[in-house]
């Protein structure tokens, strides 16, 4: 693995559904992020975690979840898919959290919830 | 409140220059960022800005006015493989990135 991988590509959910995104990056970073991507949009944060073991709510994270057991892994899951969760989730990571700390950013899954 | 705007579309023509500016109002500020997005694809880090004034990497530069809140992104002897979306951020008081809805630029030959 190199940098940040996301699984699956893409998906297609019945409404109603639990789905969960995976999230995996081998860069020791610490902090890792979930966004979604709508057309005519810019990237809104869902839900961050600055460390292993602590979680936090951004911009946009009514019915989504996350946790962070390790410093690898951040899934992201939908408890009940609806047809607004529609979209293209980025998973991201940062060496930390503050000034200069750059995004990593992996290539994404379309989601898209009938 | 905080928001952050930019062009939705522009169109260059290849070997010119494209000035791509980005405006932003926010109470806290920690630097400003600049990314490339290719269709279908992730978006990729080109350029950060914390202190006024341009940075320039090869054929990009960024500039920032803090004072303005103002930022533009120039990109110079445009290529094919530069169209693209461009997107700017802001880090606000949080740490938490604040993005614009992204620029497509368009080249044409």
């Amino acid at each position: 693995i190199a940098g940040i991988t996301q699984a699956p590509t893409s998906q297609i959910l019945a409404a109603g559904r639990r789905m969960t995104l995976r999230c995996t990056q081998d860069m020791r970073h610490n902090a890792m992020y979930w966004y979604r991507q709508d057309l005519g949009l810019g990237l809104r944060l869902i839900h961050y975690s600055n460390t292993a073991g602590t979680t936090g709510k951004g911009e946009v994270p009514d019915g989504y979840s996350v946790s962070r057991a390790n410093t690898d892994d951040f899934p992201l899951t939908l408890a009940s898919a609806v047809p607004s969760q529609t979209s293209v989730y980025f998973c991201a990571s940062s060496t930390g959290q503050g000034p200069y700390n750059e995004q990593f950013f992996g290539p994404g899954t379309r989601l898209t919830v009938l | 409140g905080q928001n952050i705007d930019q062009p939705t579309e522009m169109t260059a023509t290849e070997g010119a220059i494209v000035q791509i500016n980005c405006t932003y109002q926010t109470s806290g500020f920690n630097g400003l960022f600049w990314y490339q997005q290719h269709a279908g694809e992730a978006p990729t880090f080109l350029s950060y800005n914390v202190l006024d004034g341009l940075e320039e990497k090869g054929r990009f530069s960024s500039f920032l006015s803090r004072s303005k809140g103002y930022s533009y992104l120039l990109l110079k002897e445009l290529q094919m493989k530069d169209s693209a979306s461009y997107l700017c951020a802001f880090m606000d008081s949080n740490y938490q990135l604040i993005w614009g809805a992204g620029t497509k630029l368009i080249i044409k030959p």
